[in-house]
């Protein structure tokens, strides 16, 4: 059983468009989060999200626009669509605050 | 504010070689440390954690011990195997535990 899954795995887009990235944890977690991963690994926290409620916005564009369903699920919606968004970005969850984060495999965005 | 310094890669090991990974924190109180480890293409996957002073984390052959006196988590292995071969990040909750902040990962590549 997969404990956390995002799909999709690779998404390539041109400039301007916007899509979305899902997210769903099977673990029970009432905290999840998505991470920005750069071309040289460097990875830093975007948004964090307990019980569906915004807790941390980690001075993201507005262009970014996360959304929590339920307490499963995290959605990561991308309007217009810049060359710098090209990168890994990973879902994860933990059970509380300062316990360890489960994270997703990732979804490695593209942008031409 | 809470933050991880890594040493930098990448760092090339024969098999069977010894390897540490230093890792040095700031942080306010004694947070938990952890070490994620990513293979090529894949996400994050926790290796070892520790959670207060003096703790040892193990996990696969791979230990590190949360020292205050150094405010150190240093990452160590006796014999390291190809199959090591990838990223390692320490990193610790920051931001009231909301998030992790990552050190920036060192590449290791183990060799025949």
């Amino acid at each position: 059983d997969t404990a956390v899954s995002q799909t999709p795995k690779y998404l390539v887009t041109q400039m301007g468009n916007d899509k979305s990235i899902k997210c769903e944890q099977n673990l029970g977690h009432d905290t999840m989060y998505w991470y920005k991963q750069d071309s040289k690994k460097f990875l830093k926290i975007m948004f964090s999200y307990n019980n569906k409620e915004l807790i941390i916005n980690e001075t993201v564009p507005n262009r970014f626009s996360p959304k929590s369903p339920d307490k499963a699920h995290l959605n990561l919606h991308i309007n217009s669509l810049e060359l710098g968004d090209s990168a890994v970005y990973f879902c994860a969850s933990s059970q509380e605050v300062y316990n360890e984060q489960f994270f997703g495999p990732g979804t490695r965005l593209t942008v031409l | 504010g809470d933050s991880v310094t890594q040493m930098e890669g990448p760092v090339t090991l024969s098999e069977e070689a010894f390897l540490t990974i230093n890792c040095t924190y700031t942080a306010t109180g004694y947070p938990s440390l952890f070490w994620y480890v990513q293979y090529p293409g894949e996400g994050l996957q926790l290796l070892l954690k520790a959670t207060k002073a003096d703790d040892k984390g193990s996990n696969k052959g791979f230990e590190a011990t949360y020292r205050k006196e150094t405010t150190s988590f240093h990452l160590e292995k006796g014999s390291v195997q190809v199959s090591d071969s990838a990223v390692y990040f320490c990193a610790l909750p920051t931001g009231g535990g909301n998030k992790l902040t990552f050190g920036t990962g060192t590449q290791l590549k183990v060799e025949l």
